[in-house]
């Protein structure tokens, strides 16, 4: 089983469409998560961190279920410019050993 | 200016041949790594490291090796290139400490024939 699992999609979905991601970790004592975006290879950029109590920030919210182990982003009101690939980041066993999952890619069509 | 600097930004070399790519930041974070990234695969670790005296393998360091030359530095080798380590690299660095994110680089494409 990998560290850090994401579905692949691509979710293709129309503006204004509210879409979720989730993003897998095999480590129950992994302490630290984000979620960045990466466009057409270029370098990730952090959408942002995810807490304990979960948070929002504008049109995307995130949460944790440390349960079942997983992360979730929503983004709601889909525009264009949200078409990126998603990447999920996970600390690995809290020493700051950071894995990413393979990303999700999501299209917003007009 | 970029507060973490990778260089080369692309680089095409031969089978066989050895090969440096050097990251430095300017940010005083105490960790830095370094990824690849294949079509599909995501970002993997190779290499990791918290300070001058301490490095760490990551997922997938076989046929890589690292150096740490000072705090703001952390350069990456491929001692013998191969065609299957053609990929995107990024360095990234964080102050460490829950919560703190990672920082990239722009990339290194490296394409080895």
């Amino acid at each position: 089983r990998k560290e850090v699992e994401q579905d692949p999609g691509p979710f293709n979905v129309p503006e204004g469409a509210t879409v979720a991601f989730n993003c897998t970790y095999s480590n129950s004592a992994s302490q630290s998560f984000f979620w960045y975006r990466q466009d057409c290879r270029k370098e990730p950029k952090l959408l942002m961190s995810v807490y304990s109590s979960g948070n929002e920030d504008g049109r995307f919210t995130a949460q944790l279920n440390r349960a079942s182990q997983y992360i979730s982003l929503l983004i709601r009101d889909s525009k264009l410019s949200d078409s990126a690939t998603y990447l999920c980041v996970v600390d690995m066993d809290s020493s700051y050993k950071l894995i990413f999952g393979s990303g999700t890619r999501l299209l917003v069509r007009p | 200016d970029a507060d973490v600097t990778q260089t080369p930004r692309n680089r095409i070399t031969k089978t066989g041949k050895r090969i440096m790519l050097e990251c430095s930041q300017t940010k005083g974070h105490d960790r830095m790594y370094w990824y690849r990234q294949d079509p599909g695969l995501g970002l993997r670790l190779i290499y990791y490291s918290f300070d001058v005296k301490d490095i760490n393998k990551g997922e997938i360091s076989d046929g890589y090796s690292v150096s740490r030359q000072a705090q703001a530095k952390f350069s990456l080798s491929l001692e013998s290139a191969i065609p299957n380590q053609t990929a995107l690299y990024f360095c990234a660095t964080s102050a460490g400490g829950l919560e703190s994110p990672l920082h990239f680089g722009n990339g290194t494409r490296l394409t080895v024939t």
